[in-house]
This record gives C-alpha cells, structure tokens and sequence, in this order.
C-alpha cells in the first residue's frame, strides 16, 4: 500500500493567515493526488482533484501543487468557514489511501 | 444534482455480519462510468477506503478487509450495498459511500452511518 504523510498534524492560524499544509507519498502516485476538507459530524468535501483541478463551488484561494511524492495545499487567505480538518488521498494504485489528516483550529 | 444515502443498522452484534445499502438519487448507478465506493471512518480517526464497484458487479477491495467484504449492486433499485462480516469492536466506525471517476477523488458522499459493534 502506499503511505501517505501529512504535515503538520495540526496548526493553529488566525483569519487572513496563509496556509500550507504537506503531504508525502511512500512512492509515486503522478498526479492522482486529491484533498478533502472534512468538518466535524459531515463527510468529506473533495476540494482539489489531480494536484490542482479546483472542484466546482470551491473557492479559489484553494490550491493545490506538486507530483510525485511531494504535494501542498495551501489556503491564501484563511477564512472563517475554513477551519476544519484537511485529507489527502492518493487515487493512482488500489488500495486507495489517505493522509492522517491536517487539523487547522483557531489561533 | 447527485445525493447518496447510506442506510442500515446502528447497533451490530460481535461476531455477527453488517449489512448497509447506498441508495443514489439524481444519476443511474450505471451512466457516467462512476465506481462506487465504501470508506469507513473510526471515531475520531482517519479514513480507509473499504472497496468500490462498478455497475457491471466488477469490484476492487482493500487487502485488509478483502476476506470480510461483499460489496453488490442492486441496478433496479440504483443502489449498491456492504456486507461486513465477522465484526468486533475495531469496525466500529462511520460508514461512507462515495462516488469517484476512474482515478479521480471522490466528489460524491453520503452523509455516513454509525455502526457501533456491540452485544
């Protein structure tokens, strides 16, 4: 199976901050690297698919970039609604597998 | 617009088999050539895919669970379903279903179903 590594576990931002957060994949999976955004008691939110395709409705000062093994998404200007918990999520071999998630909380 | 709806049991006894259905409303299960997943969550944990189907019945599971799992799909009723067997506490979780496209993320969810394994 592919391991995929997140980073930091959690961070603590304030309204207006720049976000990144990593994410490591044991051994290359191209560009079939997704993120979701997950609030507490609803499901996941696919927020950028291949790297850096922005789903439909999802604001753009969400981003995604890299290849390979190494990957960032990153919130330009983090906003009231956005404080929730981040996946990534590796679709180029079965199993599908998912980073340990990404808690971002307020400052 | 497309909703999926997972639906089954909260409570499951050890030992015993968990059974969910997924029930998709606004698409056919069989136009788009979408796979149709199960992901389950731990409380408070991460997530883990448990396996997908595409509406020809060809499924994909993952290793860890591939001896306990049955994913079907019911076409007449726009619906596939998990069987889960041999339980214990450690597959209590909430239960997804999703949607993907070939390689691509899962755009689709259910709003999940806690199953809680206790006797």
């Amino acid at each position: 199976d592919i391991q995929m590594t997140q980073s930091p576990s959690s961070l603590s931002a304030s309204v207006g901050d720049r976000v990144t957060i990593a994410c490591r994949a044991s051994q290359s999976v191209g560009r079939f690297l997704n993120w979701y955004q997950q609030k507490p008691g609803k499901a996941p939110k696919l927020l950028i698919y291949t790297v850096s395709s922005l789903e439909s409705g999802v604001p753009s000062r969400f981003s995604g970039s890299g290849s390979g093994t190494d990957f960032t998404l990153t919130i330009s200007s983090l906003q009231p609604e956005d404080f929730a918990t981040y996946w990534c999520q590796q679709s180029s071999t079965s199993p599908r597998t998912f980073g340990q998630g990404t808690k971002v909380d307020v400052k | 617009q497309v909703q999926l709806q997972e639906s089954g049991p909260g409570l499951v006894e050890p030992s015993q088999t968990l059974s969910l259905n997924c029930t998709v409303s606004g698409a056919s299960i069989i136009s788009g050539g979408h796979y149709w997943n199960w992901i389950r969550q731990h409380p408070g944990k991460g997530l883990e895919w448990i396996g997908s189907i595409y509406h020809s019945g060809s499924t994909s599971y993952n290793p860890s669970l591939k001896s306990r799992v049955v994913i079907s799909v019911d076409v007449s009723k726009n619906q596939f379903s998990l069987k889960l067997n041999s339980l214990s506490a450690a597959d209590t979780a909430v239960y997804f279903c999703a949607r993907n496209y070939g390689d691509f993320g899962f755009d689709r969810w259910g709003q999940g179903s806690l199953v809680t394994v206790s006797s």
